[in-house]
């Protein structure tokens, strides 16, 4: 089976850097996905690690070690709409995801 | 010009009804899942599809039917609800090659509350 680890929750002024990081188990390692979804919406697609290393766009990046099971979120330059909750999911064959727990990111002034 | 729709967007029923939720994409994808999220905010597949062919099937109860008449619906059939069935039900989809990159497009929920 699959399964991912995440902190349920993480707070941080207006301008502070937030690091997310996400632990997992699986057998099979296709691809580390992370989704960003305020309260009340949908899932919104933001990054995927395939390989390790570091994937930037724009304010967010995301990093991954296979060799660690362990990937990360970076939000830099936080505003007040990244208050949000924030899921990292395994790809697995057949173009399944599974979810973590998600980490709830509250942005204070 | 939604990319990924659902009806009803609110459902509130009683316990031993059946219900639906419909699906729709206009993204030309080929692959739509159905996703349950809890109440702590859990997201779980349910059941995936491509091109009508059901390739994902998860330990749902079998009170739970999807159908797909074409590729660009997916229905969910929600036989005798119990309270445990409340949650917000998410549809997505994904073109192959997305699906290749981990990413789905996801609707915008369907809240399901049984009294």
């Amino acid at each position: 089976g699959q399964s991912l680890e995440q902190p349920s929750e993480v707070t941080a002024v207006e301008g502070a850097i937030v690091q997310i990081n996400c632990t997992y188990q699986t057998s099979g390692f296709y691809g580390l996905s992370w989704y960003q979804q305020h309260d009340g919406g949908a899932p919104t697609f933001l990054s995927y690690n395939a390989l390790d290393g570091l994937e930037e766009t724009g304010r967010f990046s995301s990093f991954l070690s296979r060799s660690d099971s362990y990937g990360y979120l970076l939000l830099q330059e936080l505003q007040m709409k990244d208050s949000a909750s924030y899921f990292c999911a395994l790809k697995a064959a057949g173009n399944k995801l599974t979810f973590g727990g998600g980490t709830r990111v509250l942005v204070k002034p | 010009d939604t990319a990924v729709s659902q009806t009803p967007k609110y459902l509130v029923t009683q316990m031993g009804n059946d219900k639906s939720i419909k699906c729709e994409q206009n993204l030309g994808h080929d692959t739509m899942y159905w996703y349950k999220q809890d109440s702590k905010k859990f997201l779980k597949i349910m059941f995936s599809y491509n091109n009508k062919e059901l390739i994902i099937n998860e330990t749902v109860p079998n009170r739970f039917s999807p159908k797909s008449p074409d590729k660009a619906h997916l229905n969910l059939h929600i036989n005798s609800l119990e309270l445990g069935d409340s949650a917000v039900y998410f549809c997505a989809s994904s073109p192959p090659e997305r699906g290749v990159t981990g990413e789905l497009f996801f609707g915008e929920g369907s809240r399901l509350t049984v009294l």
